[in-house]
């Protein structure tokens, strides 16, 4: 079965800083995808970024990075210029790839939740 | 705005009784997963619909049941309720064709008392 690690339950930034939130998984697949969610206190579940594995590149969005590092099963999230609306849990998940035509069922992290201050 | 709408937002009941939480998915989506956001447990998937057919089961409990409809709205029935069913319900949609993203609804709270 795969399994998703967090090993931060909280991390804290200043505004401006750049932090980098850590993820692990375990799968025996070789293609699958990863994603980051952002959950704010509002409680939305946000996709943030997402990474297929075939892909070499890490993926980039705007501020949001990820370093993807296949071989050693390691995902992490880097968040430039943080701002006080980055503030949030970040939640890593893993898919499997997609079953006849659709998406496979996400395997969560327990979550980091990430601290902004001025 | 994901375009995943689910209703109630919130719902208190009490232990021993029965409820349905509704989930209409973006234009187009023919998937549907339901996830269960509770303090001890984290975020669990419960199980997945595709175009009407039961496609995937995760830890969802005998008493728990899901369908979806024709025009592919998802209800998830709870049933024989418990104090530990006490959590945040989540519907996501995807689109087909190999699509590998799912896009979140707001949740249902359930508070059982």
């Amino acid at each position: 079965a795969q399994t998703v690690t967090q090993s931060q339950p909280e991390m804290s930034v200043q505004e401006a800083e750049t932090v980098t939130l850590s993820c692990t998984y375990d799968t025996s697949e070789s293609d699958y995808y990863l994603f980051w969610y952002k959950q704010p206190p509002s409680r939305q579940m946000i996709l943030v970024i997402r990474q297929e594995a075939y892909k070499q590149q890490n993926a980039t969005e705007n501020r949001f990075s990820v370093n993807f590092q296949k071989a050693a099963k390691s995902f992490s999230l880097k968040i430039s210029d943080s701002q006080l609306g980055d503030a949030a849990m970040y939640f890593c998940a893993y898919s499997a790839s997609p079953n006849t035509g659709t998406a496979s069922k996400l395997t969560f992290g327990t979550g980091t939740r990430l601290q902004v201050t001025l | 705005d994901s375009g995943v709408t689910q209703t109630p937002k919130h719902l208190i009941t009490a232990t021993g009784q029965r409820v349905t939480l509704r989930c209409s998915p973006r234009s187009g989506d023919l998937s549907v997963y339901w996830y269960q956001q509770s303090l001890d447990q984290g975020l669990q998937f419960l199980i997945h619909y595709y175009n009407g057919e039961e496609r995937a089961k995760g830890n969802i409990l005998e008493r728990f049941s899901a369908q979806q409809f024709p025009d592919l709205h998802s209800e998830l029935n709870l049933s024989s309720l418990e104090l530990g069913d006490s959590a945040l319900y989540f519907c996501a949609s995807s689109a087909s064709r190999s699509s590998y993203e799912q896009y979140f609804g707001p949740g249902t709270r359930l508070t059982v008392t």
